[in-house]
């Protein structure tokens, strides 16, 4: 079972938009960056959003991540076929002394 | 350019050890910290551990203290990530990554080592 709470799956049309959600504690998300990945099956994950919001050189503005109080959000706008695939949000526990996972949440664009 | 080069597949018995490989280049190798996930069959991602190759000052997960060994050889800037005794659980995909500047996200990833252990 994951320290980090995410749901198993989400699903929208094409266009529209969709969030993921990332619940966590007071010794996780609460007072630490939150960061989200994508993977594509057989492949290895890719950055998406790192310190909570931020994007890496290259994935586009229709990605965008929030925090707020022990939750962190993944928002995907302008929702693409392509863009079917696991995400998972992470970030460090200060009790665990270690770096945590959600158990990922697979997109399905319809 | 960053890369992170990883070992090729293996294929174990119960019991046998194992060392696999990953071999940075395209930066500063011992500057940055450089770790390893695990993904088993179906499932999500595992941190297991971090090195620090400059001084090779080494944190793991509790989940994976004592079940793996981590650890570098600058001189030829690879990692190991290292088992004494494989079991069945063990099977799973398993990668390197570096953390960025920032924190202890990945933000580049070697390419993965499926590893399977079977009797």
């Amino acid at each position: 079972q994951s320290v980090l709470t995410q749901p198993p799956s989400v699903s929208a049309a094409p266009g529209q938009k969709v969030t993921i959600s990332c619940s966590g504690s007071s010794s996780n998300i609460g007072n630490n960056y939150v960061f989200w990945y994508q993977q594509f099956p057989g492949t290895a994950p890719k950055l998406l959003i790192y310190d909570n919001n931020k994007r890496p050189s290259g994935i586009p503005d229709r990605f965008s991540g929030s925090k707020s109080g022990t939750s962190a959000t993944l928002d995907i706008t302008g929702l693409q076929t392509g863009d079917e695939a696991d995400y998972y949000c992470g970030t460090w526990d200060t009790s665990l002394s270690a770096v945590i996972f959600g158990a990922g949440t697979k997109l399905t664009v319809l | 350019e960053v890369q992170l080069v990883q070992s090729g597949a293996e294929v174990k018995k119960p019991g046998e050890s194992l060392k696999i490989s990953c071999k940075g280049s395209g930066y500063s190798f011992t500057r940055f910290w450089i770790g390893w996930v695990r993904q088993m069959p179906g499932k999500g991602l595992e941190w297991m551990g971090i090195i620090y190759p400059g001084d090779s000052d080494t944190r793991y997960s509790p989940s994976f203290e004592g079940q793996v060994t981590i650890s570098a050889d600058k001189s030829i800037t690879t990692a190991y990530l290292q088992w004494s005794s494989l079991k069945a659980s063990d099977t799973a995909m398993y990668y390197c990554g570096r953390p960025g500047a920032t924190g202890w996200y990945f933000d580049y990833w070697g390419q993965g080592t499926l590893v399977t252990v079977s009797s």
